[in-house]
């Protein structure tokens, strides 16, 4: 069985400029994770989905973050316009229903010039 | 706030001793404790848990010990391998919020 997928793996931009991250889950799982990790510290949640709902986007930047997990199945991470603080790995992790067992993909790392 | 600690960023030991890895916590409403396991360049994945109504949970190398009173837990690895070199998290979860909060991780090194 597929893991939880992430693209790109790694991408690199400029400050001002857009970016997108995908994420597909493991097939079956209703609730979605986003996650920001910065160096040296554990990952901090951005948005969590229960299918395709929002129920908790408290951490998430709203002025230049966005995120939507449209037919409840893969997702899309955006910010625009990138800052130089912005770089960071950003990890999707999926569960079965929230409380069970989350897992981890291998994230993307941003790096904003 | 850091809710989660976790004081020591890295931790050496020789293979086949036990490693020892600490974790505290600030919010007595946690009730559900897990260790992950990070390794370069991959997503971090799950290795042991333990509800706070357990002081210990053991899973074949790996056994997990909580004090409440003290809002404090332990991973301990024995015999500790070469595979086991990775950043190792410790997370805890409210029933309530449903929210993950992580520690900011223990680099552990076994030496052969």
């Amino acid at each position: 069985e597929a893991g939880v997928v992430q693209s790109p793996r790694y991408k690199i931009i400029e400050k001002k400029q857009p970016v997108a991250f995908w994420c597909n889950p493991i097939s079956g799982h209703n609730t979605l994770y986003w996650y920001l990790q910065n160096l040296g510290q554990g990952p901090e949640l951005l948005i969590r989905y229960e299918n395709e709902e929002a129920v908790d986007d408290s951490q998430l930047p709203k002025d230049r973050f966005s995120a939507e997990r449209l037919k409840g199945v893969d997702s899309t991470l955006k910010i625009q316009p990138a800052e130089l603080g912005d770089s960071a790995v950003y990890l999707c992790a999926s569960s079965f229903h929230t409380g069970n067992e989350q897992f981890f993909g291998p994230g993307t790392r941003l790096t904003v010039l | 706030d850091q809710q989660v600690k976790q004081n020591s960023p890295s931790l050496s030991v020789q293979e086949g001793r036990i490693s020892i890895l600490n974790c505290d916590y600030t919010n007595s409403m946690f009730d559900y404790f897990l260790w992950y396991k990070k390794y370069p360049a991959e997503g971090p994945t799950f290795l042991i848990s333990i509800s706070s109504i357990k002081d210990k949970n053991e899973d074949g190398r790996f056994t997990v010990f909580l004090n409440k009173s003290a809002k404090h837990l332990s991973l301990h690895i024995v015999p500790s391998q070469p595979g086991d070199s990775a950043v190792y998290f410790c997370a805890a979860f409210t029933s309530g919020t449903y929210k993950y909060i992580f520690g900011t991780g223990t680099r552990l090194k076994v030496l052969a």
